[in-house]
């Protein structure tokens, strides 16, 4: 099975900044990666695929990159709303993994 | 737009089998695979199992292959979710998800299961 880790686990930042999460596999997975947001009570939401493309609907101040074995999302002028647990997910081959999760929080 | 409305979670006993239901709509649903993705509490999502557009396609984690049956009922836009021989470690919100490749792309609302005696 494919290992996702991301670091950090938590993040403090404040509304307006920039913040930068990454991810890493152990194993190349090429650009099959993507991150989803989850805010509390609710179903994880996806906001990048293949590592860098924006879903629709999704503000542009969210960016993905990286290819092989690591990866980052950045989210540009943090707003109240992006306060959240972020997690990775490799689509590279069945199981399907996810990361352990990085809380961005005040 | 997209709606996937999960249903059959509850509590059960450890050993009993439980199934889960999926109704969906907004979309061709007999043209997309369908995954369950499953999320105990306090913890990250696990994909539990997905199944291709017309069902010939199964595939399984290793945490349920051999307990669990995933189908889907095209006439009907409705996904389901054998649980067999329920565990403890099997208490988690289980969602249905729209495919995007190997992502997920839409999400249910989500149907709690919690296993306990």
């Amino acid at each position: 099975d494919i290992q996702m880790t991301q670091s950090p686990s938590s993040v403090s930042a404040s509304v307006g900044d920039r913040v930068t999460i990454t991810c890493r596999a152990n194993q190349g997975i090429s650009t099959s990666l993507a991150w989803y947001q989850q805010s509390p009570g609710k179903a994880p939401k996806l906001l990048i695929y293949a590592a860098s493309n924006l879903q629709s609907g999704v503000p542009s101040r969210f960016s993905g990159s990286g290819s092989g074995t690591d990866f980052s999302l950045t989210i540009t002028s943090l707003q109240p709303e992006d306060f959240a647990t972020y997690f990775c997910q490799q689509g590279k081959s069945f199981p399907l993994t996810f990361g352990g999760g990085t809380k961005v929080e005040i | 737009q997209v709606q996937l409305v999960e249903s059959g979670g509850g509590v059960v006993q450890p050993g009993t089998s439980l199934r889960l239901s999926c109704a969906a709509s907004g979309f061709a649903f007999s043209s997309y695979g369908i995954h369950w993705v499953r999320q105990a509490p306090g913890k990250g999502p696990e994909w539990v199992a997905v199944i291709s557009d017309d069902g010939s396609y199964k595939n399984y984690a290793d945490t349920v292959k051999g307990r669990t049956t995933i189908s889907r009922d095209n006439s009907k836009n409705t996904l389901f979710l054998q649980l067999n021989s329920l565990r403890a470690e099997d208490t988690a919100v289980y969602y249905c998800v729209k495919a995007r490749e190997k992502y997920f792309e839409s999400w249910g609302q989500g149907t709690l299961v919690t296993v306990s005696s």
